[in-house]
């Protein structure tokens, strides 16, 4: 089927401002991750869920950030109050299943976020 | 903890010469290890990963990797460089069957020359 998609492909929007970012995994997926990635720098963790719960939320910098995915399928990754260190590419990313050898993470287009 | 570095940001090479990136990584436990590669405009895809069976491991587009633990290295290679395999290289860890986080290189940005 089709592989990870991620909506919007380019947010901008205004400091303060509410934003949600939204995956859709592989389908049967049962692990979703998200990361971010700033310009120049490699994608950096930060949360995954199992099904519907958020099994880490340690790279979540603050609490302006969360995620969820309320039936185990698609996840929205909301900011608050956004700044512009906020600016970035937030990747999603799916997985059969989470840790192992078959730990391979298909990754979806990103969506690219710009805090003016 | 672990980490990853990739020596060289940027690596230029002639269309049909060897491709090597550079990955050294740190780890406490023995490690899962990948390389992913972003075109412009598209998710990152996974080229290879070692998951501690054969050490030379071989990728798609003709790539491999050789798993060096004296060296905690898994330097990338390709023997003849195609124009598109112009691209972003990310290496990557994990840290084994109880981990699902991968902690990313800050990448290399590969040009191919005509």
């Amino acid at each position: 089927g089709a592989g990870v998609s991620q909506t919007p492909s380019n947010k901008v929007t205004e400091k303060g401002k509410y934003v949600e970012l939204r995956c859709d995994p592989i389908s049967g997926h049962t692990a979703l991750y998200w990361y971010r990635q700033s310009l120049g720098q490699g994608p950096e963790f930060l949360i995954y869920f199992q099904g519907t719960g958020a099994a880490d939320d340690s790279g979540l910098p603050n609490d302006r950030f969360f995620a969820v995915r309320p039936e185990g399928s698609v996840s929205t990754l909301k900011i608050q109050r956004t700044e512009r260190g906020d600016s970035a590419v937030y990747l999603c990313a799916s997985s059969p299943i989470a840790g192992g050898p078959l730990n391979e993470q298909f990754f979806g287009p990103g969506t690219r976020l710009t805090v003016l | 903890a672990q980490s990853v570095t990739q020596l060289g940001s940027h690596v230029s090479v002639s269309e049909g010469a060897l491709v090597l990136l550079r990955c050294n990584y740190s780890s406490s436990v023995p490690p899962y290890l990948f390389w992913y590669v972003q075109y412009p405009n598209q998710g990152l895809q996974l080229l290879l990963k070692y998951t501690s069976a054969a050490t030379l491991v071989k990728g798609i587009n003709d790539f491999e990797a050789e798993f060096k633990k004296s060296e905690t290295s898994f330097h990338l290679t390709k023997p003849s460089a195609h124009m598109s395999d112009a691209a972003e290289y990310f290496c990557a860890v994990s840290l084994g069957d109880n981990d699902y986080k991968l902690s990313f290189g800050a990448g290399t940005t590969v040009t191919v020359r005509a």
